[in-house]
């Protein structure tokens, strides 16, 4: 398996709802991150977790929060969120001391907030 | 801080050779990768570099100088399917992480 699984590929939500977006891979790689990309925008970095520990918090509002249970799974949690907040989110996993291969990206969710 | 540079849009005709270029002025380095993105589509990667020289790998082939903050990717051979944005991003050195910071990403178009 050499993907990173994003789950919704969609979602639209209103300023007061509470969601969530999940990742996962099970290429055995200890970093994972988010990304944020605005339309014809390149991906803005979120967070970084390393053996998961959140090693990198790029000033993102509170109303994202990162979680991530264990070395395979990533998720991100919604909680009032503003229009500005709509965007592609990425996931991306490497490994943690080469990353000579590159970070894999997942297809994204894109979310829509109303 | 991190401030990287490259060239907004980019047009070339099938079977030509474009060169983008991409300038860095980062807290740390630790490496550099170029990644091919399709419209509503995932970065998916082309190449790295961490040493200065030539990385050739089929039609792209990418290069750093660390000196000069600079690299470059080559597409030979062009086809229409490589129209796609064209993303620099260099790793910072932070300890224990690797983060991935992005250029502005070049908007490439392949006409015939």
């Amino acid at each position: 398996d050499t993907e990173v699984t994003q789950t919704p590929k969609h979602l639209v939500m209103g300023m007061t709802n509470k969601k969530s977006l999940k990742c996962e891979q099970h290429m055995g790689h200890r970093a994972m991150y988010w990304y944020k990309q605005k339309a014809k925008k390149p991906p803005e970095l979120m967070f970084v977790y390393s053996y998961e520990k959140l090693s990198i918090n790029e000033s993102v509002p509170s109303r994202f929060s990162p979680e991530c249970p264990n070395s395979s799974l990533l998720n991100l949690h919604l909680h009032a969120l503003q229009p500005e907040d709509s965007a592609l989110y990425l996931c991306a996993s490497s490994q943690e001391i080469t990353g000579l291969s590159g970070y894999t990206f997942g297809s994204g969710t894109r979310l829509t907030v109303v | 801080g991190q401030n990287i540079d490259q060239p907004t849009e980019m047009t070339a005709t099938e079977g030509a050779i474009v060169q983008i270029n991409c300038t860095y002025q980062t807290s740390g380095f630790n490496g550099l990768f170029w990644y091919q993105q399709h419209a509503g589509e995932a970065p998916t990667f082309l190449s790295y570099n961490v040493l200065d020289g030539l990385e050739e790998k089929g039609r792209f082939s990418s290069f750093l100088s660390r000196s000069k903050g600079y690299s470059y990717l080559l597409l030979k051979e062009l086809q229409m399917k490589d129209s796609a944005s064209y993303l620099c991003a260099v790793r910072g050195d932070q300890t224990g992480a690797n983060n991935l910071f992005f250029g502005t990403g070049t908007r490439l178009t392949v006409i015939p």
